[in-house]
């Protein structure tokens, strides 16, 4: 059963850089597609974006100049940075596996919260 | 991009009880392509639903998901304590970016 586990930094400062890495375990990370989703607290959920192992992308037209996706399959892990981040910025980001670019999520990591302070 | 909105906003019913959740989508969905999700306090959304009315691996035969075009719903027909989550539905028609309601909340 694939495992998925969010790392990096919980605080960043405003107007910096967000940078979260998702680790696939149990399971190969090719063939499939990977997101990152956001839930601010007490909020709803926000798609993000995904990339599929080959390194194409599709991200939200929300977001789309401040983020970036990245995969390394050698480590079996996707990446998102999302630069000059403001507190609205602040919620418990989600990776999440796709069995096509056009599908539901199927697994999920656990989430890690990120707060935008000074 | 497509606005999905959910109705009610929190249904408070009592074990045992059948629960009937809304999701209207803000133009028609061609390919039923509908999710539902199930998230518990400090925990990720869970799939229970895709295609509209299929059940994900694992998932009670109580709940169960019907609709198409713009108008979906997910129905628990004998409500365990378990059971009590604020649920979310999701599209993944067309194009991205996917979108998802802003959630139904059942409690008891």
């Amino acid at each position: 059963q694939v495992q998925l586990q969010e790392s990096g930094p919980g605080l960043v400062e405003p107007s910096e850089t967000l940078s979260l890495t998702c680790t696939v375990s149990g399971g190969s990370i090719n063939n499939y597609y990977w997101s990152w989703i956001r839930q601010p607290p007490g909020k709803g959920l926000e798609w993000i974006g995904y990339i599929y192992h080959t390194g194409s992308t599709n991200y939200n037209p929300s977001l789309k100049s401040r983020v970036t996706i990245s995969v390394d399959t050698s480590k079996s892990q996707f990446s998102l940075k999302l630069s000059s981040v403001i507190a609205a910025d602040t919620a418990v980001y989600y990776c999440a596996r796709s069995i096509s670019w056009y599908a539901n999520f199927d697994s999920w990591g656990q989430g890690t919260l990120v707060t935008v302070s000074s | 991009e497509i606005v999905l909105t959910q109705s009610p906003g929190t249904l408070s019913l009592s074990p045992g009880e059948r629960a009937t959740l809304s999701c209207r989508a803000s133009q028609s969905l061609s390919s039923n392509h509908l999710a539902w999700y199930q998230q518990k306090p400090g925990q990720a959304p869970r799939l229970l639903i895709y295609g509209a009315s299929s059940r994900a691996t694992g998932i009670p035969d109580r709940f169960s998901g019907s609709g198409s075009g713009t108008d979906f719903t997910l129905t628990i027909t004998r409500l365990e304590p378990e059971d009590f989550a604020v649920f979310y539905c999701q599209q993944y028609d067309s194009s991205p970016p996917w979108t998802f309601g802003q959630g139904t909340k059942v409690e008891i």
